[in-house]
C-alpha cells in the first residue's frame, strides 16, 4: 500500500465548474497535510496546508481533512483553465524528524477546458 | 519574491561526466535542505536530507557516493552527480523549509544525460 496515495486521472472538468481532488494516507499518526499545484516542467508550488479536522478555504481553494478516515481534499470552485495543472498531495508522517520530510502522492493530472 | 534559487535550471552532459547543482535560501538561512527527483511522469521522492556543516541524510536506494551533497553554508547546499548515466536524466528539485511553513522549492535542474 502506498504511504499516500491520489487519483491520477486526468480530471477534467468545465470552465466555471467545481474540480474535486483527493487523497488517502496510511500513516495514522501524521500532522501535517499540504497541497501543491505543479505546472509541467517546473517545480511545485504549496497552494493549501492543513493541519486539523475540518475545513480551510482560503480564495477559490477549500481543503479538507478528516483524520479519522485518513482523508484529505482540495476542492476548486470557479475552475479556470489556468487552474490545469497536476495537484500533488504531501503528508508529513508521524515519525517523521524533519519538517522538510514530506512524502508525496503521484499526483492528479486536472484539465479545465473552456 | 522567489525563496530558493537552483541553478543551473538545464543541463546535458555526456554518459560518465559530473554534474552540480546548487541551491540557495535567499531569504533566511537553513539548516537543512532537502533535495528530491522526479521523473516523468512520477512524483517527487526525497534523496537526501542536507544538514549545514554535517554530513547528508540519504535516503533508502540513494547511492551516497553518486550523489554527493555538500552545505557547507546555511545558504548554499549543493548536489554533484558523480559519472553520470541516462539513467540519472531526471529533474532534481532542491527545497527549503521555512520559520512557519512547509517546503519551498527551487526552480529545479532538468538533467540530461546523454
Amino acid at each position: 500500500q502506498k504511504e499516500v496515495e491520489q487519483n491520477s486521472g486526468p480530471l477534467s472538468v468545465p470552465e466555471g465548474a467545481i474540480a474535486s481532488l483527493n487523497c488517502t494516507y496510511s500513516d495514522r499518526g501524521s500532522q501535517s497535510f499540504f497541497w501543491y499545484r505543479q505546472y509541467s516542467g517546473k517545480s511545485p508550488e504549496l497552494i493549501m496546508s492543513i493541519y486539523s479536522n475540518g475545513d480551510k478555504e482560503d480564495g477559490r481553494f477549500t481543503a479538507q481533512l478528516n483524520k479519522a478516515s485518513q482523508y484529505v481534499s482540495l476542492l476548486i470552485r470557479d475552475s479556470q483553465p489556468s487552474d490545469s495543472a497536476t495537484y500533488l498531495c504531501a503528508v508529513i508522517n508521524a515519525g517523521g524528524t524533519s519538517y522538510g520530510k514530506l512524502t508525496f502522492g503521484q499526483g492528479t493530472i486536472l484539465t479545465v477546458h473552456p | 519574491g522567489a525563496v530558493v534559487s537552483q541553478h543551473p535550471s538545464r543541463v546535458i552532459c555526456k554518459s560518465g561526466t559530473s554534474v552540480k547543482i546548487e541551491c540557495r535560501s535567499l531569504d533566511f538561512q537553513a539548516t537543512t535542505m532537502f533535495w528530491y527527483r522526479q521523473f516523468p511522469k512520477q512524483s517527487l521522492m526525497l534523496m537526501a536530507t542536507s544538514n549545514e556543516g554535517s554530513k547528508a541524510t540519504y535516503e533508502q536506494g540513494v547511492e551516497k557516493d553518486k550523489f554527493l551533497i555538500n552545505h557547507a553554508s546555511l545558504t548554499l547546499s549543493t548536489l554533484t552527480v558523480t559519472s553520470a548515466h541516462p539513467e540519472d536524466s531526471s529533474f532534481y528539485i532542491c527545497s527549503v523549509t521555512g520559520a512557519d511553513s512547509p517546503l519551498h522549492f527551487g526552480n529545479g535542474t532538468r538533467l540530461t544525460v546523454t
